[in-house]
């Protein structure tokens, strides 16, 4: 049972452009929504995450959008870069269950110079 | 401060065989979780230690098993190794929330 939903599985974006990049969610208890970043061979990086007492977070060109009530969250990246090319995926966990996370199922994300 | 130090980085063995990979979290993080990544099954959760207990475990069989020492290090250990093994595995370690993951160790089941 896939308890987050990814979408698109690819994406490729012209330099400069803004790259999205959408999750939806099951379960009502999750509570804090990271996003992480892998390139080949490396470990996921913690891009950026979001609470759902808040509806918009942003970090540089990063900027996470949380619908509660869609149960849906996305990835805004602005003025994509091609060092910006990686796998990304979208995370939940439930706040008082320790630190299990459920992942999408990623995102590859190719920026064209 | 140093980040997750994972080892080995590459194994391989043979069906059968037994595995124990290794994790150094971050100097301070009390909580090491061990995540399994395929390319089919994508990111999957196996098990989290804090303060050497077991405090959350995934949807994997008993072979797959774990530890943390006293030093916040820890362990995982996979019996009777199946092909379906390979796998790059992924330790996490936090303090809070926010989890940061070590490289990984690339297990190679044939």
């Amino acid at each position: 049972q896939q308890q987050v939903k990814q979408s698109p599985q690819s994406l490729i974006v012209q330099k400069g452009g803004i790259s999205i990049i959408n999750c939806a969610y099951e379960n009502t208890a999750f509570d804090y929504f990271p996003w992480y970043q892998q390139f080949p061979g490396k470990g996921p990086a913690l891009l950026i995450a979001i609470r759902p007492d808040v509806s918009e977070k942003k970090e540089g060109r990063f900027t996470i959008s949380f619908n509660k009530s869609a149960k849906q969250f996305s990835l805004h990246i602005m003025d994509s870069q091609p060092g910006d090319s990686a796998t990304y995926f979208c995370a939940a966990t439930p706040n008082n269950a320790g630190n299990m996370l459920t992942f999408g199922g990623g995102t590859r994300l190719m920026v064209k110079p | 401060k140093a980040g997750v130090t994972q080892t080995p980085r590459y194994l391989i063995k043979t069906r059968g065989q037994q595995v124990t990979l290794s994790c150094s979290p971050i100097s301070g993080h009390r909580s090491v979780s061990w995540y399994q990544q395929t390319p089919g099954q994508g990111l999957q959760f196996l098990f989290e230690y804090f303060s050497e207990t077991q405090r959350n475990k995934g949807n994997f069989p008993g072979r797959f098993s774990g530890r943390q020492f006293s030093n916040s290090r820890s362990e995982m250990n996979v019996s009777t190794l199946e092909l379906g093994d390979s796998a790059l595995y992924l330790c996490a370690s936090s303090l809070g929330l926010e989890q940061y993951f070590g490289p990984g160790t690339r297990l190679t089941v044939t």
